[in-house]
């Protein structure tokens, strides 16, 4: 059973970076896909991005300039950086692995909120 | 990008009623569509993969159908525990893209 774990300081300030931390237990981060979405208050849901292989990743444009995902395969982690954060920024951040096939989000973290605020 | 526009954003249902979301994408994505339930305060959960495979676990009543650029989410007999917010996704190309979102309400 696969089990995902966000973690990460839960309130950053304006113009800083957001780094967030997914520990994956029950299975390697290199043998599939992670996503990262997030989810503002009241909102639906937003893709960030996608990362395997360790290096081959894949952002969503908007965010393109300020995102960076990496594998850190010797503590089975998955991270995320946004840098350059503003208020809209704030949201529920989830981990969530992609089945290598069937491309669907078949295990999720709980979600960390994270607020953009001075 | 592929745009992904789901149907309706709110829905009105009762216990035992059958209800139909649908989504449609502004290209033919195959079957390449997921369907997600989200409960307030929780991750969402993956119901339907591959537009119509069933995820383990998930009641039967529960079903998904379509190809190319049209797709449905089927409730056959609506339960007390399905009021939640309903997702589909597409997962042909990055960025892979969500619906808007149908919550259910009484």
């Amino acid at each position: 059973q696969v089990q995902l774990q966000e973690s990460g300081p839960g309130l950053v300030k304006p113009s800083e970076t957001l780094s967030l931390t997914c520990s994956v237990s029950g299975g390697s981060v290199t043998s599939s896909y992670w996503t990262w979405v997030r989810q503002p208050a009241g909102k639906g849901l937003e893709y960030i991005g996608l990362i395997y292989s360790r290096d081959v990743t894949h952002y969503q444009p908007s965010l393109k300039s300020r995102v960076t995902m990496s594998l850190d395969t010797s503590k089975n982690q998955v991270t995320l950086k946004l840098s350059s954060v503003t208020a809209a920024d704030t949201a529920v951040y989830y981990c969530a692995r992609e089945q290598k096939t069937s491309r669907d989000l078949d295990y999720w973290g709980q979600g960390i909120l994270v607020t953009v605020s001075s | 990008d592929i745009q992904v526009t789901q149907s309706p954003s709110f829905l009105s249902a009762s216990v035992g009623d059958r209800v139909t979301i649908t989504c449609r994408t502004s290209h033919s994505i195959s079957t390449y569509l997921n369907w997600y339930q989200q409960v307030p305060g929780k991750a969402p959960k993956l119901l339907i993969f591959a537009a119509s495979s069933l995820q383990s676990g998930v009641p039967s009543r529960f079903s998904g159908s379509g190809s190319g650029t049209d797709f449905t989410l089927t409730i056959s007999s609506f339960q007390p525990e399905d009021f939640a917010t309903y997702y589909c996704q597409q997962s042909y190309a990055t960025p892979r893209t969500f619906g808007q979102g149908t919550k259910v309400e009484i």
